[in-house]
């Protein structure tokens, strides 16, 4: 069983909101991601992150901004929230060399919808 | 990363065996093939990679042709509960940094439907 957490798992918020979603690992990971994904659509990448300040972007823009000061948390906050940030955030983490590298642990996702 | 082919959906009786195809005829020698699945709408979970050998795990097993140009992801007897949506990815393998080469690329998947 993976031990990557994301909380809220659910979250209603109105336009102009700031929001941070968290996501926190224990197995030590180097690598960090986020993925956004839209109802019964691909999963895309929109930020990663190698260690601990490292931050880069994904192959799908995003508003979003995202921070690692710990190794074991990589929040992702919106500072103003809108309807076309609806979606559902996947964070995931994964080693950096192998063998731990080709496995990719994911969490259980924030479903956020935006009034 | 070499793009993958899978067909959108398929179907399967409860129990018997699920063959899900993916063509990547542009792998190159340094790129693994990775399988994941995402059951309704919940985190993707790795099942299983190979370079050239075929692989068998507790999950499945992939079957990989010999110019590595497709692969076949087996469950051997499906249940309901492998309802889900099953991704073939083609990434480099044993190195998860520098760049973007580590990081995965999920296509649109085939939707397998488990049916009693």
């Amino acid at each position: 069983e993976a031990d990557i957490y994301q909380t809220p798992r659910y979250l209603v918020i109105g336009t102009g909101k700031k929001i941070t979603l968290e996501c926190s690992q224990t197995m030590g990971h180097d690598k960090m991601y986020w993925y956004q994904q839209d109802p019964g659509m691909e999963l895309h990448l929109i930020h990663y992150s190698y260690g601990v300040n490292s931050t880069e972007k994904g192959d799908l823009s995003s508003e979003s901004t995202v921070s690692r000061i710990r190794t074991e948390h990589f929040p992702l906050t919106l500072e103003s929230a809108r309807p076309s940030h609806t979606s559902q955030y996947l964070c995931a983490s994964s080693g950096l060399f192998f063998p731990g590298s080709y496995e990719q642990y994911f969490g259980p996702g924030t479903r956020l919808t935006v009034t | 990363d070499a793009k993958t082919t899978q067909p959108p959906s398929m179907d399967c009786a409860e129990g018997r065996a699920a063959n899900l195809p993916c063509n990547h005829s542009t792998i190159s020698g340094n790129e693994y093939v990775y399988w994941y699945r995402q059951i309704h709408s919940q985190g993707p979970q790795y099942i299983i990679h190979g370079l050239k050998n075929n692989e068998t795990n507790e999950m499945a097993s992939l079957i990989i042709t010999e110019d590595r140009k497709s692969s076949t992801l087996i469950l051997p007897h499906a249940t309901l509960r492998d309802t889900a949506v099953y991704y073939c990815i083609v990434r480099v393998g044993g190195r998860n940094y520098g760049g973007s080469q580590g990081n995965l690329i999920f296509g649109k998947g085939t939707k397998l439907s488990v049916k009693p």
